[in-house]
């Protein structure tokens, strides 16, 4: 039962246009959300991340928006650069649990 | 370099054997946490230890097992293995139980023939 959907395997974006990845859960009892990254034979790593007592977090060009009545999260990456190409993970959890509840994750390439 | 250490990188066995995957967390991490991924599926939770002791099981088969010994090191024993065990297992520490910014290790890729 997956709890956390990321319905789009792949996405393509110019360099310097912006990124959108999405991503949209079930369980209402969640309350934190992350995205990570992974390059090819490495682990993923922490990117940013928001609580449900915000709908907006920003870190320098990744922004992340929360829209709970839609049970809906985005990661928007402006301007995209062709290092950020990578598979973008978005994860969920209960505040006080302790396991992340990932999706399949998303592809990006960013085109030069 | 996230800190965390898993070894081996890669391990090829055959059905029905057993293997050990190793990791050491991030220093300063109490929490261990393993994941599976398989071929076009996210990070599935195992298992996670604190300080020692088991905190929260997740998809974790009856043939899988964990520890975390006392220099807060884990290994994760897969038993009886089975061709669709073949995947890339995580590692990943935290600073304590809530997990909340987990820092993940390289994976280790099993194969299964």
């Amino acid at each position: 039962d997956q709890q956390v959907k990321q319905n789009s395997p792949s996405l393509s974006v110019q360099e310097g246009r912006i990124s959108i990845l999405n991503c949209d859960y079930t369980n209402s009892m969640f309350d934190y959300f992350l995205w990570y990254k992974k390059y090819p034979a490495e682990g993923p790593t922490f990117l940013i991340s928001i609580s449900s007592i915000k709908d907006k977090n920003e870190d320098g060009r990744f922004t992340v928006f929360l829209n709970k009545s839609a049970k809906h999260l985005s990661l928007h990456i402006v301007p995209s650069q062709p290092g950020d190409s990578a598979v973008y993970f978005c994860a969920a959890s209960v505040n006080s649990g302790y396991a992340l509840n990932f999706g399949k994750g998303t592809s990006l390439l960013v085109t030069p | 370099d996230s800190g965390v250490t898993q070894t081996p990188k890669h391990l090829i066995t055959a059905t029905g054997q057993r293997v050990t995957l190793r990791c050491s967390p991030r220093s300063g991490d109490l929490s261990v946490y393993w994941y599976q991924q398989s071929l076009d599926q996210g990070l599935q939770f195992l298992i996670q230890y604190y300080n020692g002791e088991e905190r929260a099981k997740g998809n974790i088969l009856e043939r899988f097992s964990a520890q975390q010994f006392p220099d807060l090191h884990s290994e994760l024993n897969l038993s009886s293995l089975e061709l669709g065990d073949s995947a890339l297992y995580f590692c990943a520490s935290s600073v304590d139980h809530r997990g909340l910014e987990q820092y993940f290790g390289p994976g280790t890729r099993l194969t299964v023939t």
